[in-house]
């Protein structure tokens, strides 16, 4: 069964502090992997997209790892600030279809203190 | 900011009205879908289509229906909306050059937040 697992659920961080989210997935055959981030009330926004090929990505302070051997994806965020405080989502895609389908994890939810 | 709207974005109803939730795209992208996402969970697809006069039901079986006469319209009715129709709902379409980074990116609008008293 094609499952995305993310962890931790939630995680409290004070501002100007590192974290890292974790997502594992069982989706077969892999095509590509993306983080959202999604704040409270509004649509996911896209913050990386990696396909099997690469091993890291970054977009600013967003750094996402990506083991395809062991179907494992990191999100490392650096010096977080307030605005952070939102969703992030790990999103698998499969290329067993033409319409590109989505796997979804719950979410951690991130929250950043001042 | 993706150009990608939905209306309205916060929706309070009685039991049993008629709704219809807008989704409109500017993006010229062919597929468009249909989330339901409740609080603390995962979002899940209850329509979808590759095109116009194209639908399909997703995975998660909803009793709302859609239509698609316009590329860039995807509208979702409920015909009679009932207390287990409360969520979330977003709308997404995906586009671009097949084979290419964007090819099947899925970009979100920000949502309707359905309660039915």
């Amino acid at each position: 069964k094609n499952q995305v697992e993310q962890s931790p659920q939630s995680l409290i961080i004070l501002e100007g502090k590192n974290c890292t989210l974790q997502c594992n997935y069982t989706v077969s055959p892999f095509s590509n992997l993306r983080w959202y981030k999604q704040d409270t009330g509004r649509g996911p926004v896209s913050l990386t997209i990696m396909t099997f090929s690469e091993n890291t990505k970054s977009n600013g302070r967003y750094t996402a790892t990506l083991d395809a051997d062991t179907k494992q994806s990191s999100l490392h965020i650096t010096a977080s600030q307030l605005s952070d405080s939102a969703s992030y989502i790990c999103v698998v895609s499969d290329r067993g279809s033409t319409l590109g389908r989505l796997y979804f994890g719950r979410g951690t939810q991130l929250t950043v203190w001042p | 900011e993706a150009d990608i709207y939905q209306t309205p974005r916060y929706l309070v109803i009685g039991t049993g009205k008629k709704i219809t939730l807008e989704c409109s795209q500017t993006m010229g992208h062919d597929k468009m879908y249909w989330y339901q996402q409740d609080p603390g969970m995962e979002l899940h697809l209850i329509h979808y289509s590759y095109g116009v006069n194209s639908t399909e039901k997703g995975d998660l079986s909803s009793e709302s229906t859609v239509s698609r006469i316009r590329t860039e319209h995807f509208p979702l009715t409920l015909e009679s909306a009932r207390p287990s129709h409360t969520s979330q709902y977003l709308c997404a379409s995906s586009g671009g050059l097949a084979g290419g980074p964007a090819y099947n990116e899925q970009f979100f609008g920000p949502g309707t937040r359905l309660t039915v008293l």
